[in-house]
């Protein structure tokens, strides 16, 4: 079973489409996380949920929404996509520390989108 | 806010060479310490951790030493191999129930036969 997956694995789409990317953690945590990896493979976090609640927005353009319907779940979804959207996104989830966590983030295999 | 500093790659070695990653931390609270690693392809897996000073973790061959005094957590390998290429990331997590992680920009490894 994958502990963190991802769907889809690739996503290539025009600019100004919009396009969604979902994720699913398997492992019972409360904390999720989406990530931006440029072509440098440098790692921005963008979002964090816990339990469905939004405790992390860095600075991101309001095109891209964050849904957490359950605390196993947390899809991106991103509008009027442009050149520069193009990156790898990674999930991730964790659990917290009162539950036992010690702050290990597992990682989905990733999203690579391209927008043409 | 936190911090954390790894050395630019990409760092190139020949196989059975000695590898030395450095990573250096700045965090307001008393964090803990990762080393991952991100092969072609793929997404980021969980090389080694310590979450306490002193602590040394391990994992393939890799050792990394939790350094409160000198805020480090270096990445050492005795002798590498052509599998040991690719991406490795130091990072920490600091906690108030959630878990607030702190990626460094990563450090490419390529290993030459």
């Amino acid at each position: 079973d994958t502990a963190v997956s991802q769907t889809p694995k690739y996503l290539v789409t025009q600019m100004g489409n919009d396009k969604s990317i979902k994720c699913e953690q398997n492992l019972g945590h409360d904390t999720m996380y989406w990530y931006k990896q440029d072509s440098k493979k440098f790692l921005k976090i963008m979002f964090s949920y816990n339990n469905k609640e939004l405790i992390i927005n860095e600075t991101v353009p309001n095109r891209f929404s964050p849904k957490s319907p359950d605390k196993a779940h947390l899809n991106l979804h991103i509008n009027s996509l442009e050149l520069g959207d193009s990156a790898v996104y990674f999930c991730a989830s964790s659990q917290d520390s009162q539950r036992g966590g010690t702050g290990e983030l597992f990682f989905g295999e990733g999203s690579r989108l391209t927008v043409l | 806010g936190d911090s954390v500093t790894q050395m630019e790659g990409p760092v190139t070695l020949s196989e059975e060479a000695f590898l030395t990653i450095n990573c250096t931390y700045t965090a307001t609270g008393y964090p803990s310490l990762f080393w991952y690693v991100q092969y072609p392809g793929e997404g980021l897996q969980l090389l080694l951790k310590a979450t306490k000073a002193d602590d040394k973790g391990s994992n393939k061959g890799f050792e990394a030493t939790y350094r409160k005094e000198t805020t480090s957590f270096h990445l050492e390998k005795g002798s590498v191999q052509v599998s040991d290429s690719a991406v490795y990331f130091c990072a920490l997590s600091t906690s108030g129930g959630s878990y607030i992680p702190t990626f460094g920009r990563g450090t490419s490894l390529i290993v030459h036969p």
